[in-house]
């Protein structure tokens, strides 16, 4: 069965960091870009950053709202994306998704990880 | 980056029903666009991507349209599980953006 499972998610306050994980299972890692997506509560769907693979050479986007404070890496042979966040506001709150990204230059998120809470609060 | 404006923002139907959610971008997309459905508390799942290619096992009364800046979902024949959220995303640039998302009652 093709899945992700994230982990790491928790209630950190202002101005800290936090490391989410993403374990993947059932298809080939290593060959696709992955993605983390986020959900404030009650909101939207806003996309955080994409982490290529190898033949692109593990190259990143981030967001604007997160740019400079979040770094996306992947551990290729543990089949596992992770996200690590800095300098946390209580405007990260949210539901952090890791999505692998299908088609191509279509750049959609066929798979959907369960999602991990983070909530930023002093 | 790109403007993902998705109208309307609620939407009330009855079974059996057809609607019709949009999407209008800030700039010319091409055909760059997907289509995502959200049950409550769940993770969101993949209908449309390239604009109006089904993703395997979606029913076929979802129906994907459109290319440039405007580009609609089409549900035809509401069934009960189909009232959910929906958001369309652009992946046209390396900074993807989504619509702010459709809620459809009953």
């Amino acid at each position: 069965e093709v899945q992700l499972v994230e982990s790491g998610g928790g209630l950190v306050q202002p101005g800290g960091s936090l490391r989410l994980s993403c374990a993947a299972s059932g298809f080939t890692f290593s060959d696709h870009y992955m993605d983390w997506v986020r959900q404030a509560p009650g909101e939207g769907l806003e996309w955080v950053g994409r982490v290529r693979h190898k033949a692109k050479r593990y190259t990143t986007e981030y967001a604007a709202s997160v740019k400079g404070r979040i770094t996306i890496s992947r551990d290729d042979s543990k089949n596992s994306l992770f996200l690590q966040m800095n300098s946390l506001k209580i405007e990260d709150t949210a539901v952090y998704y890791c999505t692998r990204v299908f088609g191509g230059a279509q750049n959609a998120f066929d798979i959907w990880g369960q999602g991990t809470m983070v909530t930023v609060s002093s | 980056d790109i403007q993902v404006t998705q109208s309307p923002s609620s939407l009330s139907a009855s079974v059996g029903d057809r609607v019709t959610i949009t999407c209008r971008t800030s700039q010319s997309i091409s055909t760059y666009l997907n289509w995502y459905q959200q049950r409550p508390g769940k993770a969101p799942k993949l209908l449309i991507s390239g604009a109006s290619n089904l993703q395997s096992g979606v029913p076929s009364r979802f129906t994907g349209s459109g290319s440039g800046t405007d580009f609609t979902l089409t549900i035809s024949g509401l069934q009960p599980e189909d009232f959910s959220s929906y958001y369309c995303q652009q992946s046209y640039t390396a900074v993807f953006t989504f619509g702010q998302g459709t809620k459809l009652e009953i």
